[in-house]
């Protein structure tokens, strides 16, 4: 059983365009995560959610939705692609709990690929 | 802001070497500390975790010990192999009013040569 799943893991589209992104997790996880991975590998936050609650809100275009119809779904809609949105989006989820260690499941990625 | 910092790659070593990576992390509060790996094609995989000062995390060989007084999370391997080859990122928890994300390294490339 997959326990973060995301869909699609390639996504290849032009530029204007709107996407969506799926992020998926079966393991009773309070809270998701969306975060970028640009090509030189660097990875940062974008969005977190809890229960549904939008929690956590880098500094991301508005270009980019965050949509959780549940706290076992977390997905990414994207209007108006443009080149530089090209990377691969990886979705997380954590517990939510006191104290630590907070650790967070990933999932495998989608790449996305702007022409 | 809170920072993590590890050494650039590529680091390239023969079957059985040992490995160092070096992470330091500044932060205002009391962070916990990750190793995370990932495969070529692949996502990311947690390695290991330590909570608080003095803790040392552990699996499939790699070990880093949480020292405070440095900062420091360096990630070592008595023995690598070829099936090691990955990216190694440290990353430390910021728990941001309660809710936690992840602050990242920039990643180091192992290479394991037969």
């Amino acid at each position: 059983d997959t326990a973060v799943s995301q869909t699609p893991k390639y996504l290849v589209t032009q530029m204007g365009n709107d996407k969506s992104i799926k992020c998926e997790q079966n393991l009773g996880h309070d809270t998701m995560y969306w975060y970028k991975q640009d090509s030189k590998k660097f990875l940062k936050i974008m969005f977190s959610y809890n229960n549904k609650e939008l929690i956590i809100n880098e500094t991301v275009p508005n270009r980019f939705s965050p949509k959780s119809p549940d706290k076992a779904h977390l997905n990414l809609h994207i209007n108006s692609l443009e080149l530089g949105d090209s990377a691969v989006y990886f979705c997380a989820s954590s517990p939510l709990r006191t104290g630590g260690p907070y650790e967070q499941y990933f999932g495998p990625g989608t790449r996305l690929t702007v022409t | 802001g809170d920072s993590v910092t590890q050494m650039e790659g590529p680091v390239t070593l023969s079957e059985e070497a040992f490995l160092t990576i070096n992470c330091t992390y500044t932060a205002t509060g009391y962070p916990s500390l990750f190793w995370y790996v990932q495969y070529p094609g692949e996502g990311l995989q947690l390695l290991l975790k330590a909570t608080k000062a003095d803790d040392k995390g552990s699996n499939k060989g790699f070990e880093a010990t949480y020292r405070k007084e440095t900062t420091s999370f360096h990630l070592e391997k008595g023995s690598v192999q070829v099936s090691d080859s990955a990216v190694y990122f440290c990353a430390l928890s910021d728990r941001n009013g309660g809710y936690n994300k992840l602050i990242f390294g920039a990643g180091t490339r192992l290479a394991v040569h037969p």
